[in-house]
């Protein structure tokens, strides 16, 4: 069995300032990890994804996470955000290794972020 | 090309009332994923098609619902007698790859409400 817990439920944050939303999960198995953003009235779009290589890694937007097993998080972070990044932002993990079975998403209950100016 | 389309985008059901709603993945998606999102919630698995083949119900909260995919493309989740814990946001995902692994694209989603 797999839980994400997303520490924040709410962030408000000044523009242009730096901003960090936090992630740890629980596993007994290796796993994938993944942020997704959901802006108002749509549905969930891929952030950004660490499947393996580099812990560190970015989207093309400016943010970035860094996968780290011994403390088990995979937290989110923006130098400095736009009134556009206003949206929540979810944690999400799958089995590295599920045999037959599906690579089903583990969600954590979400961060809002709100970008004030 | 065309992403996730999911319709209706909003559904109000009296409680008792039977509804189906209907999932349009990418084309030449294998994979098909439905997730249940309750207000204030992360999504949560409900099921898994591989093609038409229905491999993982386990999230299913109830013999009430019940999905299916026949050609491979089209699904759609059905749920009999709704009740007001139905109330929910109703995602569907698809993926290019066998297993979903790697990356599942979303739809926007049905919003259902039981009154």
């Amino acid at each position: 069995a797999q839980s994400v817990t997303q520490l924040d439920s709410q962030v408000p944050v000044f523009e242009e300032a730096p901003v960090e939303l936090r992630c740890n999960y629980s596993s007994s198995v290796s796993v994938y990890l993944f942020w997704y953003v959901q802006y108002p009235n749509q549905g969930l779009q891929l952030l950004l994804k660490y499947l393996s290589g580099s812990t560190l890694v970015e989207s093309i937007n400016g943010f970035e996470a860094e996968f780290n097993k011994s403390q088990t998080s995979f937290h989110l972070r923006k130098p400095s955000v736009h009134i556009s990044d206003t949206a929540e932002y979810f944690c999400a993990v799958s089995d590295r290794d599920s045999g037959a079975g599906s690579y089903q998403l583990t969600f954590g209950k979400g961060t809002k972020l709100s970008v004030i100016p | 090309g065309a992403g996730v389309s999911q319709s209706p985008r909003y559904k109000v059901a009296k409680r008792g009332q039977d509804v189906a709603l209907r999932c349009d993945p990418i084309s030449g998606h294998v994979s098909l994923f439905w997730y249940q999102q309750a207000l204030g919630q992360g999504p949560e698995f409900l099921t898994y098609f591989q093609n038409e083949a229905q491999l993982d119900k386990s999230g299913l909260p109830s013999d009430r619902f019940f999905a299916e995919r026949p050609e491979g493309s089209v699904s759609t989740l059905k749920i009999q007698r709704t009740q007001q814990e139905d109330s929910a946001v109703y995602l569907c995902a698809s993926s290019l790859v066998r297993t979903g692994r790697y990356e599942q694209y979303f739809g926007p989603g049905t919003r259902l409400t039981v009154t």
